[in-house]
């Protein structure tokens, strides 16, 4: 069975603090992808990143960067110097390699909230 | 905008009743997947569509919830009869598949269905 967790239901931060929002997955599939999407107030899922399994290194976009560890089966996600903006609900998802209809297994995601 | 469009944005229906969603994916996009999201969970996939054909169903999708795509185009999701418990937000995603690969999905702002 393929399953993503993410443990932290709600984090609270002060705008410019760093935070990491951990997401630990479970899957048997050898080549599978990895994903994490925003979800502001208006509902709208945005798409942040994929990365697949054979990449391993970390990636780092603007005030974004994301750990892929397999070892550990995580692939957590650092915003540096928190915005207010950043406030929103961050999905980790998966999806499984050998699964060719594309579809998604969504985490039950991490409410960020960024006080000024 | 020529994201993905869903209507309505809000429904309030009661028990018993019929309704119907409608999905516009992104028009050069041939799939098309519906997901349904509950309060403090993750999307949770229901259904996709390759052009006009429906490859696969989840079995949260119960003999009430039907799904076309008549022309490969827009879609629509019926529930019949609802129950309190399809309150959810209802969300549509497309993306393009060619030659077994695909783009990324791109989400609806999703329409809320209140079922009292």
């Amino acid at each position: 069975a393929q399953k993503v967790t993410q443990a932290q239901t709600e984090i609270s931060v002060v705008e410019k603090e760093d935070v990491t929002l951990d997401c630990v997955y479970e899957t048997r599939d050898t080549t599978y992808y990895l994903f994490w999407y925003k979800q502001p107030p208006s509902g709208k899922l945005v798409f942040l990143i994929r990365r697949n399994s054979f990449d391993e290194q970390n990636e780092i976009s603007g005030r974004y960067s994301w750990n892929f560890q397999k070892s550990t089966s995580s692939f957590n996600f650092t915003i540096t110097a928190s915005q207010v903006v950043d406030s929103a609900v961050y999905f980790c998802a998966l999806r499984g390699g050998m699964d060719s209809s594309y579809k998604l297994i969504f985490g039950s995601g991490t409410r960020l909230l960024v006080r000024p | 905008d020529t994201g993905v469009s869903q209507n309505p944005r809000h429904k309030i229906t009661k028990r018993g009743q019929n309704v119907t969603f409608r999905c516009d994916p992104i028009s050069e996009h041939n799939r098309l997947y519906w997901y349904r999201q509950t309060l403090g969970q993750g999307p949770e996939f229901l259904t996709y569509f390759q052009n006009e054909a429906q490859l696969e169903k989840s079995r949260l999708l119960s003999d009430r919830f039907s799904a076309e795509r008549p022309k490969g185009s827009f879609s629509t999701l019926e529930i019949q009869r609802t129950e309190q418990g399809d309150s959810a937000m209802y969300l549509c995603a497309s993306s393009l598949h060619l030659q077994g690969l695909g783009t990324e999905a791109f989400f609806g702002q999703g329409t809320r269905l209140t079922v009292v």
